[in-house]
């Protein structure tokens, strides 16, 4: 069972498009991350949402923590070809004494021009 | 500031054989972890280093190792190949203070084993 669920798996619209997607759980997170990754390389961070109901912008796109800090979500402005990737949302979970980053699957997504 | 460097990007073994796998963090990060990545299995923690010390580890078997050196450097380890070791190894260094989780990555060693 993954802890961080997200959804859609896959993706793939027109340019121009507007899409959002989703980071659920039925845990707490004391924050959440957002990463992109394209293919055959790292991922790449994108931000760190941290307060119940916190919204960041960059650029096209909008981040938003939920108020009960158990989910997030990814909306994408306008999408263009670059925005195509695989994005990931990542958060700290306590394991013993010490801390670690949990993942989720990731929604891969295609921006056709 | 130099980003996470992995070496090398690029790695084909054969079954049986061992691999080892370099990673350097950004300069002043004291954690490093290692991720292996497969179509459809998505990130899987192996482990995480902190100041020399295995400070976390995954659900993979022993042939998986790690190390760290005293410049925070890393290396990981597999022994006896198998073919189901394909994929992409990942690396990732952060600062590693408590509640300091953001996580840099390097691009990774596609490793593929035949």
């Amino acid at each position: 069972t993954q802890l961080l669920e997200q959804s859609p798996q896959f993706l793939s619209i027109q340019e121009g498009e507007n899409l959002t997607v989703y980071c659920n759980s039925s845990s707490v997170f004391s924050s959440l991350q957002w990463y992109r990754q394209e293919p055959g390389e790292g991922p790449v961070l994108l931000v760190t949402v941290v307060t119940g109901g916190e919204v960041k912008k960059l650029k096209r796109l909008t981040f938003q923590f939920g108020d009960a800090r158990k989910d997030s979500s990814l909306h994408i402005t306008a999408a263009q070809p670059g925005d195509t990737g695989l994005y990931l949302c990542a958060g700290p979970f306590n394991a013993g004494n010490n801390r670690k980053l949990i993942w989720g699957l990731g929604t891969s997504l295609a921006v056709n021009p | 500031k130099a980003g996470v460097t992995q070496t090398p990007r690029y790695l084909i073994k054969t079954r049986g054989q061992q691999v080892t796998l370099s990673c350097s963090p950004i300069s002043g990060h004291r954690s490093v972890s290692w991720y292996q990545q497969t179509p459809g299995q998505g990130l899987q923690f192996l482990f995480e280093y902190f100041s020399e010390t295995q400070r976390n580890k995954g659900n993979f078997p022993g042939r998986f190792s790690g190390r760290q050196f005293s410049n925070s450097r890393s290396e990981m380890n597999v022994s006896t190949l198998e073919l189901g070791d394909s994929a992409l190894y990942l690396c990732a260094s952060s600062r590693g203070g408590v509640g300091n989780t953001e996580a840099f990555f390097g691009q990774g060693t596609r490793l593929t084993v035949v």
